[in-house]
This record gives C-alpha cells, sequence and structure tokens, in this order.
C-alpha cells in the first residue's frame, strides 16, 4: 500500500525567500507524481505533473523534481510571495489512483 | 471548458439522511475519482471509473456509499443514513487515462 509523507507540517518564511518542499513515497512503481495547492476550504489546484520518466518540471518560480529510486521528490520555490501562502500536497500516482500526503502548510510573511 | 463541477458546494443534514453529490468532469476525461477530506488531512481515495465502469472502490466505502457514472459522464455520490463521522470535504477529480489530475471546489458535509 502506497503511503506519502510530507515534511514539514507547516513552514513560515518571510517574503523574497527561497524554500524546499519535500514529498516521500514508499512505493516507487508511480507513473506519475502530481504537485497541487489547495487554499483554505477550497479543491485542489495542479501545479506541477512530472511524469515517472522525467527528473523534473518547471513553471514559472516552481521547479519540482521526482528521485523514484530513493521515493522522494521536492518542490522548490523560488523568491516567495505572501500570494504563495496556501497548503501544498503531493500525489503519487500508482495502480490507478493517486495516494496524497497530508500537506505543508506555508505562510509567507511581507 | 469550465473545468470540474461539483454541486452542491455546502450540504448540511441531519444525522440518518440521505445525500447526495454530483460532480461533473472535464468533458473530454474518461477516468472520474472521489475522494474525502477532512481537516488538515490529505485526500483519501474512494473510488474510481474509467468511463462507466466503477474500477476500484476503497474500504474506506461502506454499503452506505455508492456511486455510479452512468453513460461516463457525469458522476453521483450518495450517502445513505448519514452519521456524524462522514462529515467531511467530498472531492472529485477527473483525468484523461492516467495524466494529470484536476479537481472540482469539492462538496462540505456537515452532518447534525
Amino acid at each position: 500500500k502506497q503511503e506519502v509523507t510530507q515534511i514539514p507540517a507547516a513552514l513560515s518564511v518571510p517574503e523574497g525567500e527561497n524554500l524546499v518542499l519535500n514529498c516521500s513515497f514508499t512505493d516507487s512503481a508511480i507513473y506519475n507524481l502530481q504537485w497541487f495547492r489547495q487554499d483554505p476550504g477550497k479543491g485542489l489546484t495542479s501545479l506541477l505533473l512530472i511524469q515517472s520518466s522525467q527528473r523534473e518540471q518547471t513553471s514559472g518560480r516552481l521547479n519540482a523534481s521526482l528521485d523514484k529510486s530513493s521515493g522522494r521528490s521536492t518542490l522548490y520555490i523560488a523568491a516567495s510571495q505572501p500570494g504563495d501562502s496556501a497548503t501544498y500536497l503531493c500525489g503519487g500516482a500508482n495502480a490507478g489512483k493517486s495516494t496524497f500526503g497530508d500537506g505543508t502548510t506555508l505562510t509567507v510573511k511581507p | 471548458d469550465t473545468g470540474v463541477s461539483q454541486d452542491p458546494r455546502h450540504k448540511i443534514t441531519k444525522r440518518g439522511q440521505n445525500v447526495t453529490f454530483r460532480c461533473d468532469p472535464i468533458s473530454e476525461h474518461n477516468r472520474l475519482y472521489w475522494y474525502r477530506q477532512t481537516l488538515g488531512q490529505g485526500p483519501e481515495f474512494l473510488t474510481y471509473f474509467q468511463n462507466e465502469a466503477q474500477l476500484e472502490k476503497s474500504r474506506l466505502l461502506s454499503d452506505r456509499f455508492s456511486a455510479e457514472r452512468p453513460k461516463g459522464s457525469f458522476s453521483t455520490l450518495e450517502i445513505q443514513r448519514t452519521e456524524q463521522g462522514d462529515s467531511a470535504m467530498y472531492l472529485c477529480a477527473s483525468s484523461w487515462d492516467t495524466g494529470e489530475l484536476f479537481f472540482g471546489e469539492g462538496s462540505r458535509l456537515t452532518v447534525l
């Protein structure tokens, strides 16, 4: 059974700082890993999708990496802004469905 | 395309009542998923469909839960004889095969 862990559970940084969020998974037979953002009371918004054959994906200030052999993915956020404050979740897809971690709640202080 | 739509956004019901949620996926997507999320936790898988076929159902889903996707388009999730422990956000997502997942805004259930 796939288990996904996200560390840290919460993170508070000053505006402008670069930061890294971590995601680890137990079953390396994933076919993709996806990072999402969730604002309070809302659904999940897709940020980046990394296919199992890829090592990383970039979108604007976001860069996600995937290392299947070690069961890890990271989300790098450059030059953080207060608008980046949200909960970030990763989901590893295998056996037809995605399994999610509990997220990292990010607060970016002005 | 307007994305994944869920209705209602919020439902308050009394214990023992039945509730039904509807999800309209992105039109060209063949897969549709239901998840449940409680405060501070990540989404938990409930069930998924490929076209109209229900391919997997989590053991979390008791006999009080049923999901359908007639004609491979919209889906409904029904909870019978609701209990307070059913209070949660019910999230629907869709994808084309094993591609990128897109979520709706969720349906929040409060059982009094």
